[in-house]
């Protein structure tokens, strides 16, 4: 059974640009969630989506968004790109959202901003 | 007060020993609880969850949880150098996951 696979691996981007990342869940799961992790705040909800709703949102500026697709595919974009942004951004898949439920992480994008 | 709190570290253990990993939390109404391992430059990996009261084992490792203390721990018994990594507690809530710190753990041959 594949993992959660999360393209790119690696992205290196200038201040302003914008930026969309991808991850596939693991087949059958149908709730997809987001964290930003980054040396000073560890690992940081971002948001959670499950059948193309988002459920729950994360203290974020709005320049973070995601989406979520019919295949439960989840995209999120980051606008206006910040020396902060720099981060391990990880997406984490679930059979579904809520309690008991076990979250299983892709392997990660690499975000570098110039 | 943090959403969730862990022992800092690093925490140091010679081969074969049993390393001890602690965690609070502050919402009394959580219900599910995750230990992951992360090594350096890694993603996260589940290892160990836990939803109810008591001792739970899997392996080299057991979790323990208490939900009146608000506290869950980790137990690896004869701790491998493969065990050295950094450990994140995490507790689920509203359909997120909220992280401890993490403890970093090395294991000395």
């Amino acid at each position: 059974k594949a993992g959660v696979t999360q393209t790119p691996r690696y992205l290196i981007k200038t201040r302003g640009q914008q930026v969309t990342l991808s991850c596939s869940p693991i087949s059958g799961h149908r709730s997809v969630s987001w964290y930003q992790q980054t040396p000073g705040q560890g690992l940081q909800f971002l948001f959670e989506y499950f059948s193309e709703t988002q459920r729950n949102k994360g203290n974020f500026p709005g320049r973070f968004s995601g989406r979520q697709f019919s295949n439960s595919r989840s995209e999120m974009n980051v606008s206006t790109l910040e020396l902060g942004d720099s981060a391990l951004y990880l997406c984490a898949s679930s059979f579904s959202p809520g309690v008991n439920t076990e979250a299983f992480f892709g392997q990660g994008t690499r975000l570098t901003v110039v | 007060q943090k959403e969730v709190e862990q022992n800092s570290g690093p925490l140091s253990v010679p081969e074969g020993a049993i390393a001890s990993l602690n965690c609070t939390y502050s919402d009394r109404g959580s219900q599910s609880f995750f230990w992951y391992r992360q090594y350096s430059g890694k993603s996260p990996e589940l290892i160990m969850s836990i939803y109810s009261n008591g001792d739970k084992e899997d392996g080299r490792f057991t979790a323990q949880l208490n939900k009146a203390s608000q506290y869950v721990s980790l137990l690896i018994r004869d701790s491998q150098p493969s065990d050295s990594a950094t450990y994140l507690c995490a507790v689920e809530n509203d359909y997120k996951l909220s992280f401890g710190a993490g403890t970093t753990v090395t294991v000395r041959a």
